[in-house]
């Protein structure tokens, strides 16, 4: 079965600086796409960045990239330049086929002022 | 605003009993899913609909059951609810595709809130 392990829990940065939170998860497939979701406290899933598994190419969306590392079944959120608002829990997700998405544990991360 | 909406956003209820959450796709989309997440949990998988058809169970109690209506409104039934079902749930919905091939990511309503007191 499809795991997804994000191994941090919290994370903490402070405001205008960058912070990476890791995600792996285990497969057998060969096809398939990998998910950030933003849970802010008002607890809407929030949709932050996705990657096809077949692109080699690192998703970017404006100050939220990814590092995508097929082979070691990795795949971190870069959060560039992080703002107040970026306080949330981050959900790291697989999905293939006819699977359904698998979450993470999620991460909660801090920004401090 | 994802285009899904649930209703209720809150309900509150007692042991025992028997509630109904309801999920409106966005326009278009055939599948919809279900999920729980309990405090400071992620999400648990519970069921899929495609086009009116289950396509997916995930971890579902037997007290828990869904359906998807011909206008592709879905409803998650829970019965003999105890204090352990109190959660958030989600719907989430997919762009309209095959849903063996549907990749796309899942668009999320604002959840329902239950408590069981």
């Amino acid at each position: 079965a499809q795991t997804v392990t994000q191994s941090q829990p919290e994370m903490s940065v402070q405001e205008a600086e960058t912070v990476t939170l890791s995600c792996t998860y285990d497969t057998s497939e060969s096809d398939y796409y990998l998910f950030w979701y933003k849970q802010p406290p008002s607890r809407q899933m929030i949709l932050v960045i996705r990657q096809e598994a077949y692109k080699q190419q690192n998703a970017t969306e404006n100050r939220f990239s990814v590092n995508f590392q097929k082979a070691a079944k990795s795949f971190s959120l870069k959060i560039s330049d992080s703002q107040l608002g970026d306080a949330a829990m981050y959900f790291c997700a697989y999905r293939s086929g006819s699977d359904d998405m698998r979450f993470g544990a999620g991460t909660r991360l801090t920004v401090k002022p | 605003d994802s285009g899904v909406t649930q209703t209720p956003k809150h309900l509150i209820t007692a042991t025992g009993q028997r509630v109904t959450l309801r999920c409106s796709p966005r326009s278009g989309d055939l599948s919809v899913y279900w999920y729980q997440q309990s405090l400071d949990q992620g999400l648990q998988f519970l069921i899929q609909y495609y086009n009116g058809e289950e396509r997916a169970k995930g971890n579902i109690l037997e007290r828990f059951s869904a359906q998807q209506f011909p206008d592709l409104h879905s409803e998650l039934n829970l019965s003999s609810l105890e204090l352990g079902d109190s959660a958030l749930y989600f719907c989430a919905s997919s762009p309209k595709g095959s849903a063996y091939l549907s990749y796309n990511e899942q668009f999320f309503g604002p959840g329902t809130r239950l408590t069981v007191l």
